[in-house]
């Protein structure tokens, strides 16, 4: 049973552009979310995190925003870049020990 | 600096044969996660350690699993006697106490045949 679902296996956008990666989640125990970058080759690189206290934390280009009733979370990356081209996956965690990932999202960004 | 290494990055074993798969976490990281990553999905999570204490194994997919961290750093998954659907990448990550933010290894690609 996945507790955590990106329904987008794909994603092109233009370069300079705003991206939209959206991840879905049924567990209202989660209470801390990530997202990590990963390409070909290489294990996921850390992105960018969010408490559930919090309904946005923004660094950088990257801006994560969490809807806790809807649960939601979304990474907003602007301006998008060619060097943002990977697979995103989220994840969430309600224990610190099992982290639970999505099954990925593969951005193109078209120069 | 350092990050997470991983040996080997490749494997491909027969059927029925036992693997070993090393991480050496960073230096200083206290917890240390396996995962296992399946084509086209996301990291699975397997195991987990507090230095050299294993407080999370629910994931281990079977008994022919078993995962050590003797002496709180390196870490080694072992798979007894292979199947066919073992075929995956193997992801080891570590974190700073008290962190959630991981930071993971480049991977071992298992393929049994």
């Amino acid at each position: 049973d996945q507790q955590v679902k990106q329904n987008s296996p794909s994603l092109s956008v233009q370069e300079g552009r705003i991206s939209i990666l959206n991840c879905d989640y049924t567990n209202s125990m989660f209470d801390y979310f990530l997202w990590y970058k990963k390409y070909p080759a290489e294990g996921p690189t850390f992105l960018i995190s969010i408490s559930s206290i919090k309904d946005k934390n923004e660094d950088g280009r990257f801006t994560v925003f969490l809807n806790k009733s809807a649960k939601h979370l979304s990474l907003h990356i602007v301006p998008s870049q060619p060097g943002d081209s990977a697979v995103y996956f989220c994840a969430a965690t309600d224990t610190g020990n099992q982290f639970y990932f999505g099954t990925g999202t593969s951005l193109t960004v078209i120069p | 600096g350092a990050g997470v290494s991983q040996s080997p990055r490749y494997k491909v074993a027969k059927r029925g044969q036992d693997v070993a798969l090393r991480c050496d976490p960073i230096s200083g990281h206290v917890s240390l996660f396996w995962y296992q990553q399946a084509l086209g999905q996301g990291p699975e999570f397997l195991t987990y350690f507090q230095n050299e204490a294993q407080l999370d194994k629910s994931g281990l997919p079977s008994d022919r699993f078993f995962a050590e961290r003797p002496e709180g750093s390196v870490s080694t998954l072992k798979i007894q006697r292979t199947q066919q659907e073992d075929s995956a990448v193997y992801l080891c990550a570590s974190s700073m106490r008290l962190a959630y933010e991981q930071y993971f290894g480049p991977g071992t690609r298992l393929t049994v045949t």
